[in-house]
C-alpha cells in the first residue's frame, strides 16, 4: 500500500522561529509536492521537486524554502514563521511520467500548523 | 489550467448511487478532467481521471460528455465512509489547484 507519511500532525510555533517540516514516501516516487490548504483559498502549490536537489517554485514560495537530499523526503522550511502561514501544510508524491497529466497525486495526512 | 464549476453540496442516502456533475465548458484539448475528495482532517484522496472516454475503477465511474465541457463522477454504491468533500479538477501538467469542491453528505 502506498504512503506518504509527514512528521507531525499538529505543530504550534512562535513567530519568527524556524520550522521544518518533513514528508517521506515510500513508492520510490521521482515527483514530490508542498501545498497548503486555507478555507476559502483551496489548495495552493508551494514548491514542488522532480529529483534529487531538483526543485521549482509553485504558486506562493514567498517565506518558504525546501529540501531534498534523498529520492525520499522533502522538507518544507519557513526560515522564520509569520502568522499569516498558519495553515494546513499537505504533501504529496507522484510518478514521473513525461507529458505530466497521467500521474495522480498520493497524499500525506498533513500537518496542521499553527504560529501564535 | 480551465475552471470548473461544482455544486456547493448534495446529500445521498446509504446504499444508493450518488452522482456529482462538474461543469468544465472551457476546457483544452489536452487537458484532463481528474477527481479527488478529502475526508475531514485527511489529506486528499486520488479518485479517477479521464480525457475523452468514460472510465472505471474500483472506486468510482466517471462520465464525460461528448464536448467535454461537463463530466458526472458516480460512486455507484455509496456509504457512510464516502462522506467527503469531491473535487473536480482540470488539468494538463502536475499543478493540483482545489477550489471549493463539493460536500457529500451520505446518510443512513
Amino acid at each position: 500500500d502506498v504512503k506518504v507519511t509527514q512528521s507531525s500532525r499538529y505543530l504550534v510555533k512562535r513567530t519568527g522561529e524556524k520550522v521544518f517540516l518533513e514528508c517521506v514516501q515510500d513508492m520510490d516516487h521521482e515527483n514530490m509536492f508542498w501545498y497548503r490548504q486555507d478555507p476559502g483559498l483551496g489548495l495552493r502549490l508551494i514548491y514542488f521537486s522532480y529529483d534529487v536537489k531538483m526543485k521549482e517554485k509553485g504558486d506562493i514560495p514567498e517565506g518558504y524554502s525546501v529540501s531534498r537530499e534523498k529520492k525520499e523526503r522533502f522538507s518544507l522550511i519557513l526560515e522564520s514563521a509569520s502568522t499569516n502561514q498558519t495553515s494546513m501544510y499537505l504533501c504529496a508524491s507522484s510518478s514521473y511520467i513525461p507529458l505530466g497529466a497521467r500521474d495522480e497525486q498520493y497524499f500525506g495526512p498533513g500537518t496542521r500548523l499553527t504560529v501564535t | 489550467d480551465a475552471k470548473t464549476t461544482q455544486p456547493t453540496s448534495m446529500d445521498c442516502a446509504e446504499g444508493r448511487a450518488a452522482n456529482l456533475p462538474c461543469n468544465h465548458s472551457t476546457i483544452s484539448g489536452n487537458e484532463y478532467v481528474y477527481w479527488y475528495r478529502q475526508i475531514h482532517s485527511q489529506g486528499p484522496q486520488y479518485i479517477i481521471h479521464g480525457l475523452k472516454n468514460n472510465e472505471t475503477n474500483e472506486m468510482a465511474s466517471l462520465i464525460i460528455t461528448e464536448d467535454r465541457k461537463s463530466s458526472t463522477l458516480i460512486l455507484p454504491h455509496a456509504t457512510l465512509r464516502d462522506t467527503a468533500v469531491y473535487y473536480c479538477i482540470v488539468i494538463m501538467g502536475y499543478k493540483l489547484s482545489f477550489g471549493a469542491g463539493t460536500t457529500v453528505t451520505v446518510r443512513a
